[in-house]
């Protein structure tokens, strides 16, 4: 049972390249979601999904966009990275339950040039 | 504005002490409160959660204690070891009912002295 799992572990892009970032789980959680941490400013929420073939915006939505065609799988795309965008990318899965306990990947480095 | 916030930003301890992390909160609606533990270069990990209809709960070396009436919450740890040095998050759970989005601190890192 690897948990959440994040894939790359590194990337650096240039100004206006576009990149996926991908997240599977397998612990068969329904939500699942993608987080951005900036030094000094927390974990903030990008986009998140409630179930298959569903996504939503977080709290930072802007210059993202997310698929969720597998339950087990979230993805997270930048069609035209900027430097803004570097950060530390985080994903995460919660069950359908009575705890909203989230568990986290390892997450991804992203930096842009 | 609504806010969880952390008191300081980074606490020393020396091995073996006690350590207690807080955390304010300010929306008196949220009813489930989460503490995660990040190490350098990994993701949050799950150390410890609390619902609102209680004041205190105990988990392996740490506990966690609730202050409704001030909106207050810690995390304790006892007997606190090296591999215990990480940034802390207290993070809020907040919502509709269907999907609640967890609020999170900004984190107090904990250094812990052999």
């Amino acid at each position: 049972n690897a948990g959440v799992t994040q894939t790359p572990k590194f990337r650096v892009l240039k100004t206006g390249q576009s990149m996926t970032l991908l997240c599977a789980q397998d612990m068969n959680h329904e939500y699942m979601y993608w987080y951005r941490q900036d030094p000094g400013m927390g974990l903030r929420l990008i986009h998140y999904s409630v179930g298959e073939g569903t996504t939503a915006k977080g709290e930072v939505p802007d210059g993202y966009n997310v698929s969720r065609l597998k339950k087990q799988n979230f993805l997270l795309g930048l069609e035209s990275a900027a430097p803004s965008q570097t950060s530390v990318y985080f994903c995460a899965s919660r069950d359908w339950g009575v705890t909203d306990t989230q568990y986290f990947g390892p997450g991804t480095r992203l930096t842009v040039l | 504005g609504e806010s969880v916030g952390l008191h300081l930003p980074t606490l020393s301890v020396q091995e073996g002490d006690n350590s207690i992390i807080n955390c304010a909160y300010s929306n008196s609606a949220s009813d489930y409160f989460i503490w995660y533990k990040q190490e350098s270069g990994k993701g949050p990990q799950f150390i410890i959660d609390i619902r609102s209809n209680m004041d205190k709960r105990q988990g392996q070396r740490v506990t966690v204690l609730l202050n409704k009436t001030v909106k207050h919450l810690s995390l304790q740890i006892a007997a606190t070891q090296p591999g215990d040095s990480a940034v802390y998050f207290c993070a809020e759970s907040r919502g509709n009912t269907g999907f609640q989005k967890l609020v999170f601190g900004t984190g107090t890192r904990l250094l812990v002295s052999p």
